[in-house]
């Protein structure tokens, strides 16, 4: 059972926006801002989208947010495009001193 | 560019030891602020991470895992390599060579991932 629960699937059409949540405990998103977000196509290595709960990396576009508030956080993509349609994965350092992660969110581009 | 590459075995037979190794280009094995994690996907998406190496020897790993793994770098061949030992089914997945963030402990992400290897544990 993954330690941070996201829904497993989302959808919405071309232009809108969606958010995707992730939700974990005071051991780790409640207690850190080190929430990372990836992006993982079939078959290929997951892509860092959002790191430290809300900067983005060169290269990721601007449609791409992140926010927390307690132990949830959220990945929000505005303007959806048919490229964005992948598994979103969240992340979060922990107090044990390592790394947990979600169980995926699959985004369906309608 | 930083590029990472795992190779090793698809197939290891259940008792058995798991060995993989990541090949870093592009960026320096022996950097002070570099951290090399390994991190893994069971079939049906889970993410689990398993552990780093940093400043060459020093090693930190998952609690759940830690009694089988073992994590070390060949800093002349630029390689980092995973030993998981007494395998099971549960094993079966796909792993990751991942770096930490370039400023190694001072960063709470991974910036460059390898392809990753599908490892079959088999009975």
């Amino acid at each position: 059972q993954p330690a941070l629960t996201q829904p497993a699937s989302v959808s919405g059409s071309p232009g809108q926006s969606i958010t995707i949540s992730c939700t974990g405990s005071s051991s780790d998103i409640g207690g850190y801002n080190y929430v990372s977000w990836y992006q993982q196509y079939p078959g290929n290595a997951p892509r860092l989208m959002i790191y430290d709960v809300n900067y983005r990396p060169s290269g990721v576009s601007d449609r791409f947010s992140g926010s927390k508030s307690g132990s949830t956080a959220s990945l929000t993509i505005s303007g959806l495009q048919a490229e964005d349609e992948a598994d979103y994965f969240c992340s979060s350092y922990t107090s044990a001193g390592g790394w947990v992660f979600g169980g995926g969110t699959t985004l369906t581009v309608l | 560019q930083v590029q990472l590459q795992e190779s090793g075995p698809g197939l290891v037979k259940a008792s058995q030891t798991l060995s993989l190794t990541c090949t870093v280009s592009g960026d320096s094995i022996s950097t002070g602020a570099r951290y090399w994690a390994w991190i893994r996907q069971h079939p049906g998406k889970g993410l689990e991470w398993i552990g780093y190496i940093f400043h060459s020897e020093s090693t930190y790993y998952n609690p759940s895992l830690r009694s089988r793994v073992t994590i070390s770098v060949d800093t002349s061949k630029n390689q980092f390599s995973l030993k998981l030992s007494s395998v099971t089914a549960a094993d079966t997945a796909v792993y990751y060579c991942a770096r930490r963030g370039p400023g190694g402990h001072w960063e709470y992400y991974f910036d460059y991932w390898g392809q990753g290897r599908l490892v079959t544990v088999s009975s």
